[in-house]
């Protein structure tokens, strides 16, 4: 049972336009979500949160927004650049949980084409 | 930023050793890590959730008799990969959370890539 789906294995966007990577949830419990990128051989390195009060947060080029009631979310990077090549992850997680910890998607592979 | 440190990055053992993958936190102290495992062209999964000073908890599925876990102090987690199969070569990851605030991130280390022969 997959609590957080993300559709798109892979994306190819030009640099200099706007990616946007797109995620699912089902359980809703999860008040907190979160965006990994990750490249080959290494750990995930955070990249921007959001909490279930908000439908938006922007932190430079990257802006994650939140639809509750579709439980959705998106990763908008704009200006798309070369290095932001990676898979990128998205995380759930429940805040008032013991344990707190993650569910992860299945990750999408951008590319971002010079 | 919070720093977690994984050792070694990757490790190559012959089938029915045992392998201990060591995952430290280096400015600041974890009651709780998180083992996780990623297939290739797959998520993390989470195994186990890692308790300093208590025994871990395991996530269905996962042997806990063949992933021993031991968080014997708050900044240090150990995974050792018993009686290793073929099966088990994997990526293996673990994570941390330096802040008790409720929507503080996990932090990674660069991971284990296991290959067992």
């Amino acid at each position: 049972d997959q609590q957080v789906k993300q559709n798109s294995p892979s994306l190819s966007v030009q640099e200099g336009r706007i990616s946007i990577l797109n995620c699912d949830y089902t359980n809703s419990m999860f008040d907190y979500f979160l965006w990994y990128k990750k490249y080959p051989a290494e750990g995930p390195t955070f990249l921007i949160s959001i909490s279930s009060i908000k439908d938006k947060n922007e932190d430079g080029r990257f802006t994650v927004f939140l639809n509750k009631s579709a439980k959705h979310l998106s990763l908008h990077i704009v200006p798309s650049q070369p290095g932001d090549s990676a898979v990128y992850f998205c995380a759930a997680g429940i805040s008032s949980g013991s344990a707190r910890q993650l569910t992860f998607g299945s990750g999408t592979q951008l590319t971002v084409l010079p | 930023g919070a720093v977690v440190s994984q050792h070694p990055s990757w490790v190559i053992c012959k089938s029915g050793t045992s392998v201990k993958i060591e995952c430290r936190s280096l400015d600041f102290q974890a009651t709780t890590m998180f083992w996780y495992r990623q297939f290739p062209k797959q998520s993390l999964m989470l195994m186990a959730t890692s308790n300093e000073g208590s025994k871990a908890t395991y996530e269905q599925g996962v042997e806990k008799d063949k992933f021993l876990i031991n968080h014997a102090s708050l900044t240090l987690s150990t995974l050792t990969v018993t009686s290793a199969h073929p099966e088990d070569s994997s990526f293996y990851i673990c994570s941390a959370r330096p802040g008790q605030a409720a929507y503080s991130p996990l932090h990674f280390g660069n991971g284990t890539r296991l290959t067992v022969t």
